[in-house]
């Protein structure tokens, strides 16, 4: 069965610094992987995905996330926080053939100015 | 616009009392799904279908039933709500297939006293 880690409950980053939200994967066969954004008292809006090809992945506002293989994790990543940023990040995996997709339980992040 | 529409946002009734929350998408995706989200346990999903008149079960799938009598409607029913019920739904869905994202209704409040 699929699943999802992310190690980090909370994140706190300074305005401006670099972020990163930390996701691992255990699947058996190919994973598509995505990152999804939750703002307070909003639905989840999609960020970026992973299906195949180049391992760095751009998506909105601004976010990337890099796929590794090896150590199977989709770390999310920003240059340079924003307090706009401060919400919930969930990341996500599905394998071929109609699978659900399974969530982790999500990081809070937080940009402090 | 396309998205996915939820009804009611806010909802508090009593242990017992049937109720229905809508879901109904205007993308003409094949997928659909209902999640809950609980502190601390990120996004379980309940049910999901793949087409019409396809529905499965998802990992908590105990208290709930759906039906997928059309495409585009997707409603989840609480036959007979109990407190351990309470908490925040959200209704997906995506193309079919595994690399399609999910677009996220604005999620229905639950409370049951």
């Amino acid at each position: 069965a699929q699943s999802v880690a992310q190690p980090e409950d909370q994140v706190n980053v300074a305005e401006g610094n670099p972020l990163t939200v930390k996701c691992t994967y255990s699947v058996s066969g190919n994973p598509y992987l995505f990152w999804y954004v939750q703002y307070p008292n909003r639905g989840l809006q999609f960020l970026l995905k992973y299906i195949t090809g180049d391992n760095l992945v751009k998506g909105s506002y601004g976010f990337e996330a890099e796929f590794n293989k090896s150590q199977t994790s989709f770390h999310l990543k920003k240059p340079s926080a924003l307090v706009s940023d401060s919400a919930l990040y969930f990341c996500a995996v599905r394998v071929s053939g109609n699978t659900p997709l399974v969530f982790g339980k999500g990081t809070r992040l937080s940009v402090i100015a | 616009e396309a998205q996915v529409t939820q009804n009611p946002r806010y909802l508090i009734t009593v242990t017992g009392k049937k109720l229905t929350v809508t879901c109904s998408q205007n993308m003409n995706h094949e997928y659909m799904s209902w999640y809950r989200q609980d502190p601390g346990l990120g996004l379980r999903q309940i049910y999901y279908s793949m087409n019409v008149e396809v529905t499965d079960k998802g990992d908590v799938p105990e208290g709930y039933k759906v039906s997928r009598k059309e495409k585009r409607n997707f409603p989840l029913i609480l036959e007979s709500p109990s407190p351990n019920q309470t908490s925040l739904y959200f209704c997906a869905s995506s193309f079919g297939g595994s690399r399609g994202r999910y677009t996220f209704g604005s999620g229905t409040r639950l409370t049951v006293v």
